[in-house]
């Protein structure tokens, strides 16, 4: 079937102004995770659901940025009030189980920018 | 906490001669080790990964890896490399009996030179 997919593929936006990135994962992939990747580096985990439930979100950065996924399918990843340090490129990633075992399969990616 | 490292920026290597790209990985208990290829604005592919078993994972497009516990490495390999393989290559870690995450290495570049 399809792969993840994400929406918008670019976004830019003017600092303080609110962004919402969208994640639709491979169907029937029960986890979903976000992760963001800076510019010369590998992706940082931020946080993952499993179905509905968000299992972890440590490595959300400040309570500016959040995340749901309220049916266990699409998710939204809002970045409140949006700052220059928040430009990068936002990776999400599902895998077709809760186990560490499972594969990540990663969408294409949102870059924002944040002017 | 779990770590990778990828010690080399760039990885040079004339068409069909052999590439490897290094990866070494820090976890508290046992490792599950992944490789991830990027093209240009394309998302992360999956190439291979090691769970258990043999040492020597094969994956996609002609590469494997070896898993190497005593020297806490998982090298990517591929015997004879294509220019189409110029890419940028991550190698991620999990810890079995740790979360989900997945902990990536800061990426390879690799090119390949007709």
């Amino acid at each position: 079937g399809a792969g993840v997919s994400q929406s918008p593929r670019y976004k830019v936006t003017k600092r303080g102004q609110d962004v919402a990135l969208r994640c639709d994962p491979i169907s029937g992939h029960v986890s979903l995770y976000w992760y963001r990747q800076a510019l010369g580096q590998g992706p940082e985990f931020l946080t993952y659901f499993n179905y509905e439930a968000q299992q972890d979100k440590s490595g959300l950065p400040n309570d500016r940025f959040s995340a749901e996924r309220p049916e266990g399918s699409i998710s939204t990843l809002t970045i409140q009030r949006t700052e220059q340090r928040d430009s990068a490129m936002y990776r999400c990633a599902s895998s077709r189980g809760g186990n560490t075992k499972d594969t990540q399969y990663f969408g294409p990616g949102t870059r924002l920018l944040v002017l | 906490a779990q770590s990778v490292a990828q010690p080399e920026d760039q990885v040079n290597v004339a068409e069909g001669n052999p590439l490897t790209v290094k990866c070494t990985y820090s976890v508290s208990g046992n490792p599950y080790l992944f490789w991830y290829v990027q093209y240009p604005n394309r998302g992360l592919q999956f190439l291979l990964k090691y769970i258990t078993g043999d040492n020597l994972v094969k994956g996609s497009y002609g590469f494997e890896a070896e898993f190497n516990k005593s020297q806490t490495s998982f090298h990517l390999k591929k015997p004879s490399a294509l220019v189409s393989d110029s890419a940028l290559y991550f190698c991620a870690v999990r810890d079995i009996n740790g979360n989900n995450r997945l902990a990536f290495g800061k990426g390879n570049q690799v090119v390949v030179i007709p």
